[in-house]
């Protein structure tokens, strides 16, 4: 149980254009969903949290024009980045919640590389 | 106040020894402490996880030793095999909030 699948897990596209990752949890529902963002050989560095219907909080300093969020229902959300840049380039992954008090899922990530 | 400190960075372990990894924290109102293995090119996934009312928990031949009035956590790993070849990050979160703090990784090998 607990499946979070993230979809593309790699894209490579050039730069200026605009890139959608989508976040689904498939044997549950997510009320909250988290995006991340990894850097080589370092810790992942949460971009915003996402909610069920309503808009989402990003974490300081992260560009919300830049990464769009949308989570329009209880097992999807997605993460558009805007006009690429090669400093976009990053491995970016997904989180949900089963309930309240419960651990976050990740899903396997998708590697973005803006050329 | 809201980092978690994470030690060793690397780590290499002999077949069949103990894998220790601490982490530390400063915020007391921490009451969730996760442990994830990632593997790379994959998202990190759940091992095990303890709150502070209770001093250990042991799933399989991973344990978590909780030390609250140290405000410190270690993971144990008994048995290593090269297949725990793996970064294993810790984590922290507090009620109402659902966020993690996470540690900064510890790329553990196992020798064969």
């Amino acid at each position: 149980g607990a499946v979070v699948s993230q979809h593309p897990s790699r894209v490579i596209c050039k730069s200026g254009t605009s890139v959608k990752i989508e976040c689904r949890s498939l044997d549950f529902q997510a009320t909250t969903m988290f995006w991340y963002r990894q850097f080589p050989k370092q810790s992942l560095m949460l971009m915003a949290t996402s909610n069920e219907g309503s808009k989402a909080t990003y974490e300081q300093g992260v560009e919300k024009d830049k990464f769009l969020i949308n989570h329009a229902s209880l097992t999807l959300s997605t993460l558009t980045v805007t006009s690429a840049h090669p400093e976009d380039s990053s491995f970016y992954i997904c989180s949900a919640k089963t309930g309240v008090d419960q651990p976050q899922h990740f899903g396997d990530g998708t590697r973005l590389s803006i050329l | 106040q809201q980092q978690v400190k994470q030690s060793p960075q690397s780590l290499i372990v002999q077949k069949g020894g103990i894998s220790i990894i601490n982490c530390a924290y400063e915020n007391t109102a921490f009451d969730y402490f996760p442990w994830y293995q990632q593997f790379p090119g994959k998202g990190p996934a759940l091992l095990i996880a303890i709150r502070p009312d209770v001093s250990e928990k042991k799933e399989g031949r991973f344990t978590i030793s909780f030390n609250k009035s140290a405000k410190q956590f270690s993971l144990h790993i008994m048995d290593s095999q090269p297949g725990d070849s793996a970064t294993y990050f810790c984590a922290a979160s507090w009620r109402g909030t659902y966020k993690y703090i996470f540690g900064t990784g510890t790329r553990l090998k196992v020798l064969a």
